[in-house]
């Protein structure tokens, strides 16, 4: 079955200790991208990734990092997390966008709170 | 800049009604995309409709249409006689082509009301 994954589905977790959140596709897409989801808004793209190796800044990516050494995975790194980082974060993927203009299958979301 | 509105933030209609979601775009760019997702309770983004610049044909799919106007940088969706499962939060999307990033409105909640 086709999917993004997204591991944790939820965290809470305290100021300043490191965390990883896990994105996987299955899909071969080329194009990966992260965001945020905080309420009044919308969605934020905080990085994006068009290949491996290739990631730019998207809106948001003020306190994040990623990295894209395998086309299927592209983790979101919080160094030192704070509570304005709590947010619903969603991790999705395209074939292309450029070109192809394919929608993004998105994971199912992962709920991360900062205390 | 490029920028995505949906003025409406919150709508509440009865069932069987029908309903239609702005959104406003900004580019200045030729070649784009636009695009409409469904966030039910559930939290999944459900991907909807795609569209780009060079096609303004109105498409239908069941009690969803969409209407793209250049003229008025408008992407509106209308969902005829509304049903308790189309509640959700919608979401409409803009690529530009030459960058890849996406530039996603605020959102809509839209409550069925039975």
């Amino acid at each position: 079955e086709a999917q993004v994954t997204q591991n944790p589905r939820y965290l809470i977790t305290v100021t300043g200790k490191k965390l990883t959140v896990t994105c996987s596709q299955n899909m071969n897409h080329e194009y990966m991208s992260w965001y945020r989801q905080d309420p009044g808004l919308g969605l934020r793209q905080i990085y994006y990734s068009m290949n491996v190796e290739v990631t730019d800044k998207g809106d948001v990516p003020e306190g994040y990092k990623v990295s894209r050494k395998e086309k299927r995975n592209f983790p979101l790194i919080l160094e030192s997390p704070s509570p304005n980082q709590t947010s619903l974060y969603f991790c999705a993927s395209s074939p292309s966008l450029g070109q192809g203009n394919q929608p993004q299958h998105f994971g199912d979301g992962t709920r991360l709170s900062i205390l | 800049a490029q920028k995505v509105t949906q003025a409406q933030t919150e709508i509440s209609v009865v069932e069987k009604e029908d309903v239609t979601l702005d959104c406003v775009y900004e580019t200045r760019d030729t070649t784009y995309y636009l695009f409409w997702y469904k966030q039910p309770p559930s939290g999944e983004l459900v991907f909807l409709i795609r569209r780009n610049s060079f096609d303004e044909q109105n498409e239908i799919s069941g009690r969803y249409s969409w209407n793209f106007q250049k003229s008025t940088s408008s992407f509106n969706f209308t969902i005829t006689a509304s049903q308790v499962v189309d509640s959700a939060v919608y979401f409409c999307a803009l690529i530009m082509n030459r960058d890849d990033k996406i530039i996603f409105g605020k959102g809509t909640r839209l409550h069925i009301l039975p």
